[in-house]
């Protein structure tokens, strides 16, 4: 049982287009991330949520703490978002990782 | 933001050879380290995370021998594999945090070092 689920696992994309990641987790948790790895292999953190909404340019993300879930938007999604993008939940020390959605926007 | 750095980014070893990788976090104090290991198209596993001046603590199913974790400073960690084989080939990342630095949850992930076991 994953404590942490992500959807969809991957995603392709028309440059311009809205898009939306989700993830639900089961666990009561005190902070949640998204995550982004580019093909190199680097991971960026984009967003630590503890409640309600948060917006850095074209990217949003949103939690709702009652139902264990956020979801990571992009608007007028671009091919460098092309990426992995990552769910964590952290109850407590421990860190949780979702599998990943693999996130290709093409031109 | 704080920045993490790897070393190297990519090895190379025979089997059986021991191999460090460094992770040192450049613009603030780290009282805590995380190593996670990633298999290809997996998600990022935690192997242990590591205080300052303490012993590291090893997840479930992680030999302690095998991987050696050092964090002798506040801005460094390291990671020996011991006798690597070729099952011990994957991506290992760190990441630090800091709540004396203000980083209450937040952590920052290092690049990345690709180990390849001959």
């Amino acid at each position: 049982k994953n404590e942490v689920e992500q959807s969809p696992q991957n995603l392709t994309a028309q440059e311009g287009e809205f898009i939306t990641i989700n993830c639900s987790y089961s666990v009561g948790i005190s902070a949640l991330h998204w995550l982004q790895q580019h093909p190199g292999g680097g991971i960026v953190s984009l967003f630590m949520l503890s409640s309600g909404k948060k917006k850095h340019g074209r990217l949003i993300a949103t939690i709702n703490i009652q139902e264990k879930h956020s979801s990571l938007h992009i608007t007028a999604s671009h091919p460098r978002d092309s990426a992995v993008y990552i769910c964590a939940v952290r109850p407590g020390n421990q860190f949780y990782f979702g599998t990943g959605t693999s996130l290709t926007v093409i031109p | 933001g704080a920045v993490v750095s790897q070393h190297p980014s990519r090895v190379i070893c025979k089997s059986g050879t021991s191999v460090k990788i460094e992770c040192r976090s450049l613009d603030f104090q780290a009282t805590t380290m995380f190593w996670y290991r990633q298999f290809p198209k997996k998600s990022l596993m935690l192997m242990a995370t590591s205080n300052e001046g303490s012993k590291a603590t090893y997840e479930q199913g992680v030999e302690k021998d095998k991987f050696l974790i050092n964090h002798a400073s506040l801005t460094l960690s390291t990671l020996t594999v011991t006798s690597a084989h070729p099952e011990d080939s994957s991506f290992y990342i760190c990441s630090a945090t800091s709540p004396l630095s203000g980083f209450y949850n937040e952590q920052f992930f290092g690049p990345g070092t690709r180990l390849t076991v001959l």
